[in-house]
């Protein structure tokens, strides 16, 4: 199973609801990201998750509120966005978050994302 | 800071033709990895082909191929006998010591039949 399962697949939220979205991967790896993508733009990395703990936040709003419960699952709970929110949400998950070492090959293996629209 | 450099935001090709889409990157490591990664229109972000930096042999996997300039700093892809499945939007990335995958802005590969 090479997969990176995320859900929902599109969301619409309103600027006051609560929602999470939800990756999961089964491949025994033990770095998680969450990236967030605007159209025809390269992905912008969030946060990366190492060994189930918050490595890196690359400054994002408190409105966003990652979570992993354990090595397979990484959430993202959003409250309170912006219609600039607006965007693909990537989770992606590696052997390891550092450089490659035996047989850790370092390729960031992506879901298919989800769209989320704020209103 | 690492940077990855795409000069062609837009690429085209004929079915069956050669294409090559540039990528140049700076850092300060010797250690690091460099990526392709496709991403259809359909959206999900797939890997193309990697290249490890201590490795001086070019990375190949089937059509495509790379054109590693350690000293350069330069990861193009070339993609032989181009098929019309290969029109997509290509990042070339660099992964360092930090944990974070940098990637360029992107080059937007239309197959013309």
């Amino acid at each position: 199973d090479t997969e990176v399962t995320q859900t929902p697949k599109h969301l619409v939220m309103g600027m006051t609801n609560k929602k999470s979205l939800k990756c999961e991967q089964h491949m025994g790896h033990r770095a998680m990201y969450w990236y967030k993508q605007k159209a025809k733009k390269p992905p912008e990395l969030m946060f990366v998750y190492s060994y189930e703990k918050l490595s890196i936040n690359e400054s994002v709003p408190s409105r966003f509120s990652p979570e992993c419960p354990n090595s397979s699952l990484l959430n993202l709970h959003l409250h309170a966005l912006q219609p600039e929110d607006s965007a693909l949400y990537l989770c992606a998950s590696s052997q390891e978050a550092g450089l490659a070492g035996g047989a850790n090959t370092g390729e960031l293996f992506f879901g298919e994302g989800s769209r989320l629209t704020v209103l | 800071a690492q940077t990855v450099t795409q000069s062609q935001p837009e690429m085209s090709v004929q079915e069956a033709e050669t294409v090559t889409l540039s990528c140049t990157y700076d850092t300060s490591e010797s250690d690091y990895y460099l990526f392709w990664y496709k991403q259809p229109p359909s959206r999900q972000m797939i890997l193309v082909i990697r290249q490890e930096a201590y490795k001086q042999q070019n990375a190949t996997e089937n059509r495509f191929s790379v054109n590693f300039q350690k000293a350069a700093k330069s990861f193009s892809l070339k993609i032989s006998d181009s098929q019309l499945g290969d029109a997509a939007m290509y990042f070339c990335a660099y992964k360092g010591s930090n944990y974070k995958l940098t990637f360029g802005k992107g080059t937007l590969l239309t197959v013309n039949p």
